[in-house]
């Protein structure tokens, strides 16, 4: 119940392109859906976080879309471009268990010239 | 703002010896820090979580007496590998989160750790 399941592993996108990043949840319990971006050989830097209270947020190109009767939600990067080429991972957390996160397994995007 | 080092950022050991990682935050107090381990191509698997002046509190099936934790003020965490295998190689990264935040945790660089 603790899982969060991403999807797709690994996504192609030519530059300029939408790509989308989806992740489901089983535990009503989350309150808290961050998505991260980790380049190879580095930490994880936050991109952009979304709390249930809303639908939708938008930063810069980088969009959370959160639907919580379906208990998903996803990111959209609009116009992607070749340095948005990395590994991203959503993660899902309950406030009041010492914030911890429940990380997804990843997706590795590349977008192509 | 918000931002965590690491040092070192890589590591070789023999089997046997310990190393340890230090975690700051640089810019701001951390009560809590969280200490992963990462595998190639694969996610983060949190290891245990330490809080300033109190005992690291450890994930299920983490060996505490292995990878000790010690989070001596608001800006430190250390973690050490005791009797290091070569199964320990691995990628380890920290994050810290701000004083008065309950959600975002911002993530060190990471140590590459080689066990020989």
């Amino acid at each position: 119940q603790q899982q969060v399941k991403q999807s797709p592993q690994s996504l192609i996108v030519q530059k300029g392109g939408i790509s989308i990043i989806n992740c489901a949840y089983e535990n009503t319990a989350f309150d808290y859906f961050p998505w991260y971006q980790q380049f190879p050989g580095k930490g994880p830097a936050l991109l952009i976080a979304i709390r249930p209270d809303v639908s939708e947020k938008k930063e810069g190109r980088f969009t959370i879309s959160f639907n919580k009767s379906a208990k998903q939600f996803s990111l959209h990067i609009m116009d992607s471009q070749p340095g948005d080429s990395a590994t991203y991972f959503c993660a899902a957390g309950v406030s009041g268990t010492a914030s911890k996160l429940t990380f997804g397994t990843g997706t590795r995007l590349q977008v192509t010239l | 703002g918000a931002v965590v080092s690491q040092h070192p950022s890589w590591v070789i050991c023999k089997s046997g010896t310990s190393v340890k990682i230090e975690c700051r935050s640089l810019d701001f107090q951390a009560t809590t820090m969280f200490w992963y381990r990462q595998f190639p191509k694969q996610s983060l698997m949190l290891m245990a979580t330490s809080n300033e002046g109190s005992k690291a509190t450890y994930e299920q099936g983490v060996e505490k007496d292995k990878f000790l934790i010690n989070h001596a003020s608001l800006t430190l965490s250390t973690l050490t590998v005791t009797s290091a295998h070569p199964e320990d190689s691995s990628f380890y990264i920290c994050s810290a989160l701000p004083g008065g935040r309950t959600y975002e945790q911002y993530f060190g660089p990471g140590t590459r750790l080689t066990v020989t």
